[in-house]
This record gives structure tokens, C-alpha cells and sequence, in this order.
């Protein structure tokens, strides 16, 4: 049972390059989000999608861009990545706005120097 | 506007029991959250209970609802070293969770 696989686990970036952190769920979920974790902010949400061809902006959406093509991937883009976006992200799936579970991934670890 | 306010550390003994308070501003969500962070993992779904509840047992997990004072906590019976981790609220808004700043719990022997 893969569930929510996010590639790479560690990425460390010069300020301006970018980059994609992928996210891909086996569960056939239509919600899928993005997060970006902080010490001592929590979770915030930055893009989610409620299906295949629909995304949206959450709380802190400013140099990141998504697309959902496909029901099984999110991939999140770094157009051009600055030290502020050091962070943890965080992808996650849901069967849809009722569903009681969120199931997420491991994790990105993400250093821009 | 949508807030999770959670205290971000709480410290017990082994054998104690631990609670966890949260609060939240969405009077219309409809689910609540635990979840569940060891160290370098993900979140793990802890429990949830429906707005509609008051009280929500599950072996040595209470969740206890306050619908008038917005507050929801979660009692740990028994706690263990194992059980050592961050702990997030979360209520679910239009499809979306909206996390509190997670709460470190730290258990002594």
C-alpha cells in the first residue's frame, strides 16, 4: 500500500533556481493539498485541489505553483526559490470534503541557501 | 477568518495523564482532529469526533467538545514515552484542514 509518495525527501537549493517536489496518491482521493510546515506555525496550507483540472490558493500560496492533471499527482512548483521557502512541505489526500481521514506523506525536506 | 490556537509545549511523567486543549473559530465545521507527528514523519490521524458529540472515547484517547467556548482537548490516560510527539488540532473548513501550531509533548520517566 504506497498511499501519498512524495519524492525527493531532501532537496538543498541556491536562492533562484527552481524546482518541482512531486506528490502522487494510489487511493483514487479528488482532494489533495499542500503544506508547508514551520517551527512553531504548524501546517499551513499553501495550494489544494478538489479534482483533476482544479486547484486553488490556500493561506500562503505566494512563489509556489500547482497543477492537477492527472487525479494521482499534485506536483508543486518553486518558480524561484528564496531562503524564506527553508521548510518542511507536506503533501496530503482525502476521498473528498466529507472524508474524515487525510493520509499524508513523509515529507520534503527543503534547505534554500 | 479561520484560527487553530493550540499551546505549543506540555510536559508530563510517565504514567500521568496529559491533555491537550485547542481552540478553534469555525462555529460550522463539521469535523475535529488529532493528529499525530513523530519526529521526521508525517501526520498520523489520531481520532476525530463529529460536531455534533460532546465526548469521544477510544481506548486511552478522550476527546472532549465545547461547541459554545470553541475548544476542543484531548486526553491522553496512562501516557507513555512512546506516546512523546507533536499533537495537532485541526477542524475541516469547505474540504480544507485548518491546523493549529501543534502542541510538543514530552514525556519523562
Amino acid at each position: 500500500n504506497a498511499g501519498v509518495t512524495q519524492t525527493p525527501k531532501f532537496q538543498v537549493l541556491k536562492t533562484g533556481q527552481s524546482m518541482t517536489l512531486q506528490c502522487a496518491q494510489d487511493m483514487n482521493h479528488e482532494y489533495m493539498s499542500w503544506y508547508r510546515q514551520d517551527p512553531g506555525m504548524g501546517l499551513r496550507l499553501i495550494h489544494y485541489s478538489v479534482g483533476a483540472g482544479i486547484t486553488d490558493q490556500g493561506e500562503v500560496p505566494n512563489g509556489y505553483n500547482v497543477s492537477r492533471s492527472t487525479t494521482e499527482d499534485f506536483p508543486l512548483r518553486l518558480l524561484s526559490a528564496a531562503p524564506s521557502q527553508t521548510s518542511v512541505y507536506f503533501c496530503a489526500s482525502s476521498p473528498g470534503p466529507q472524508g474524515t481521514e487525510a493520509f499524508f506523506g513523509q515529507g520534503t525536506r527543503l534547505t534554500v541557501v | 477568518g479561520e484560527d487553530v490556537e493550540q499551546s505549543l509545549f506540555l510536559s508530563v511523567r510517565e504514567g500521568d495523564s496529559s491533555v491537550i486543549n485547542c481552540t478553534y473559530t469555525d462555529s460550522s465545521s463539521t469535523y475535529l482532529y488529532w493528529y499525530k507527528q513523530e519526529p521526521g514523519a508525517g501526520l498520523q490521524l489520531l481520532t476525530y469526533i463529529f460536531s455534533n458529540m460532546d465526548m469521544k472515547q477510544d481506548q486511552r484517547l478522550t476527546v472532549l467538545l465545547n461547541k459554545k467556548d470553541k475548544h476542543l482537548s484531548l486526553r491522553i490516560a496512562d501516557t507513555q514515552t512512546g506516546d512523546s510527539a507533536i499533537y495537532f488540532c485541526a477542524e475541516k473548513e469547505r474540504g480544507k484542514l485548518i491546523f493549529g501550531q501543534g502542541t510538543e509533548l514530552s514525556v519523562k520517566p
